[in-house]
């Protein structure tokens, strides 16, 4: 069965404190990671997909990498506006993605 | 950036009765989600819709649910008899291509689904 553990939970950083997340997975196959965004009461907006080891990607202040057990979304110079849950996702064999419970992140001015 | 837009935003039902949750696909896709999302729990697939029928569905996705594209534009998740575990923020996603061809999927802002 496909799973996804994300690490921290929650994470408070200073604006300006630079830090990364973790997305532990297994799955049969990977046919892409995902980083979505979600803010309170809304739906996940995507930010990326990866879809082989060593493959990296970035927008802004934020960098995805992957490697064949983990995934980071590292944030460089966070500002409050970064402050929301950030979810993880695997697609393996079939349609669905799995998400992990995502990590809380509170960015302070 | 074209959106996915789902309406109701909130619904609040009795347990029992029939819900129909809908959503509008951004206007050139083609393959059509739902996923839930119950209070402080992950992100769950229910069901996948490609081409007038569902291509996939978990077991969550039991007799009690239903999906429809009832004409071009809507795409409808009912919930004929709900019951209090129903309660969830239900998300509709829909992407142009299959998911892992380089495609990014997009979600709806959901319906919140009170089941009293």
């Amino acid at each position: 069965e496909d799973q996804v553990t994300q690490s921290p939970e929650a994470l408070r950083l200073q604006e300006g404190e630079s830090s990364s997340l973790n997305c532990s997975y297994t799955v049969s196959g990977l046919r892409g990671l995902f980083w979505y965004r979600q803010d309170p009461g809304k739906g996940p907006e995507f930010l990326f997909t990866l879809y082989s080891a060593g493959e990296e990607k970035e927008k802004e202040r934020l960098k995805a990498t992957l490697t064949k057990k983990e995934s980071f979304l590292h944030i460089t110079a966070p500002k409050p506006e970064d402050s929301a849950t950030y979810l993880c996702a695997v697609q393996g064999g079939s349609e669905k993605l799995v998400f992990g419970k995502g990590t809380k992140l509170t960015v302070n001015p | 950036e074209p959106e996915v837009t789902q309406t109701p935003s909130h619904q609040v039902t009795q347990m029992g009765q029939e819900v129909i949750l809908r959503c509008v696909p951004i206007s050139n896709h083609l393959y059509f989600y739902w996923y839930r999302q119950i209070l402080g729990q992950k992100v769950e697939f229910l069901v996948s819709f490609y081409n007038n029928e569902i291509s996939e569905k978990s077991e969550i996705f039991d007799d009690q649910f239903s999906v429809e594209r009832p004409d071009g534009s809507n795409f409808t998740l009912k919930i004929r008899s709900t019951k209090l575990e129903d309660s969830a923020m239900y998300f509709c996603a829909s992407t142009a291509q299959q998911l892992a061809t380089n495609e990014k999927l997009f979600f709806g802002s959901g319906t919140q689904l009170s089941v009293l």
